[in-house]
């Protein structure tokens, strides 16, 4: 079985400043793909960057960026000048190459504060 | 174009009734994935459709839960006499392919549906 592990339930950072929210992961295959996703009240789930675990490049999306350890089985977000706009959920997901599901982590609330 | 459209919205019911809730995937996507999202669960899998294959049922957690996808496209999920703990947001989402390189295999999600049952 594999599990997505968000530690932080609840985080703020001040308007323009940077955030990192932590995400690590268990799997027992070599191939899979993570995800961060981002939900605000609206209830609509976007997806706000993907990295595939066979690439070693971290995926770079705008202000998002992810510090992808493989070894460490270790995902975390980076979100540089964080907007009011940012503030929402953000999941953390996890799926092998074999399988069709996502496997979500707890959730993360990003406040970001003007 | 379109995203994934879910409807209703909004489903309050009496317990012991049935519903039916409503995925329109978007255009061309072959896979359909339904997830509920509870309070005391998070984010759970519930079942999984490609193309004309046999469903992935795996997640749906009692026989009064069932799902249908017609034609390839439009997907109902249904739930008989419904419970309180079936109180949740219910997301429908939908990708290109079911996996693969490159990005086909991301899904899209729906804005959801929330259901309560008094």
């Amino acid at each position: 079985a594999q599990t997505v592990t968000q530690s932080q339930p609840e985080m703020s950072v001040q308007e323009a400043e940077t955030v990192t929210l932590s995400c690590t992961y268990d799997t027992s295959e070599n191939n899979y793909y993570l995800f961060w996703y981002k939900q605000p009240p609206s209830r609509q789930m976007i997806l706000v960057i993907r990295q595939e675990a066979y690439k070693q490049q971290n995926a770079t999306e705008n202000r998002f960026s992810v510090n992808f350890q493989k070894a460490a089985k270790s995902f975390s977000l980076k979100i540089s000048d964080s907007q009011l706009g940012d503030t929402a959920m953000y999941f953390c997901a996890l799926r092998n190459n074999a399988g069709n599901m996502l496997t979500f982590g707890g959730g993360t609330r990003l406040m970001v504060k003007p | 174009g379109a995203g994934v459209s879910q409807s209703p919205s909004n489903k309050v019911t009496e317990k012991g009734k049935d519903v039916e809730l409503r995925c329109d995937p978007i255009s061309g996507h072959t896979a359909l994935y339904w997830y509920r999202q509870s309070l005391g669960q998070g984010l759970e899998f519930l079942i999984y459709f490609q193309g004309n294959s046999a469903p992935d049922k795996s997640g749906l957690p009692s026989d009064r839960f069932s799902a249908e996808r017609t034609g390839g496209s439009v997907s109902t999920l249904t739930i008989q006499r419904t419970q309180q703990e079936d109180s949740a947001v219910y997301l429908c989402a939908s990708s290109l392919t079911a996996s693969g390189g490159g990005s086909t295999d991301t899904q899209y999600f729906g804005p959801g549906t929330r259901l309560t049952v008094l």
